[in-house]
């Protein structure tokens, strides 16, 4: 079982301010996806990161895939509320049988304080 | 297309019945997955289907549960007898290539 440990497990900080959150692992991924959730609704992708030290864009986040393709971060740029929910991170494998299975981290729940 | 379509949204059941949970995928995605969600466990894999096809259920459980997929356009997730631990939400998600999508969840609560 290929685990995904998260951290911070909770971030709660004022708005304008930077974060990193962690996604590490021991097992290498084909791919890692993040998405967020908010309550009563499930998980929207944000991203896909492929590429061992690949960095993506999306408006004040950046995501970064590391070069041994077994962990990630995520950074937001001057936080706003909108920004709470949990954020999840999601290692792709391949089966034996050539199918991708997405194996999720433990989460980390984020709020931003107005 | 309407996302990933599951329900139902909630559902409450005593102990020992049968519990069943659907869910439609997107059209023209080929992966299904059921995924259950707790504050202690976070989510969990627990069976994914490729091409109509059960590809990995070792996250399942225990054989109170199964899952099927008749066809492409439908799936279910079926508990019995259902028990208080079983309470969590449940997600069916599909995908295809890197694009996942997760339906609203079912919140199953076993009194």
């Amino acid at each position: 079982t290929q685990l995904l440990e998260q951290s911070p497990q909770f971030l709660s900080i004022q708005e304008g301010e930077n974060l990193t959150v962690y996604c590490n692992s021991s097992s290498v991924f084909s791919s890692l996806q993040w998405y967020r959730q908010e309550p009563g609704e499930g998980p929207v992708l944000l991203v896909t990161v492929v590429t061992g030290g690949e960095v993506k864009k999306l408006k004040r986040l950046t995501f970064q895939f590391g070069d041994a393709r077994k962990d990630s971060s995520l950074h937001i740029t001057a936080a706003q509320p909108g920004d709470t929910g949990l954020y999840l991170c999601a290692g792709a494998t391949v089966s034996n049988f050539g199918n991708e299975k997405l194996t999720f981290g433990t989460g980390t729940r984020l709020t931003i304080i107005p | 297309d309407a996302g990933v379509i599951q329900s139902p949204r909630h559902e409450v059941t005593e102990m020992g019945q049968e519990v069943t949970l659907r869910c439609k995928p997107i059209s023209g995605h080929n992966s299904l997955f059921w995924y259950r969600q707790t504050m202690m466990r976070g989510l969990e894999l627990l069976i994914y289907f490729n091409n109509n096809v059960p590809i990995d259920d070792s996250g399942m459980p225990e054989d109170r549960f199964s899952a099927k997929m008749p066809n492409a356009s439908f799936s279910t997730l079926k508990i019995q007898p259902s028990e208080p631990r079983d309470s969590a939400v449940y997600f069916c998600a599909s995908r295809h290539l890197f694009w996942a999508f997760f339906g609203q969840g079912t919140r199953l609560t076993v009194v």
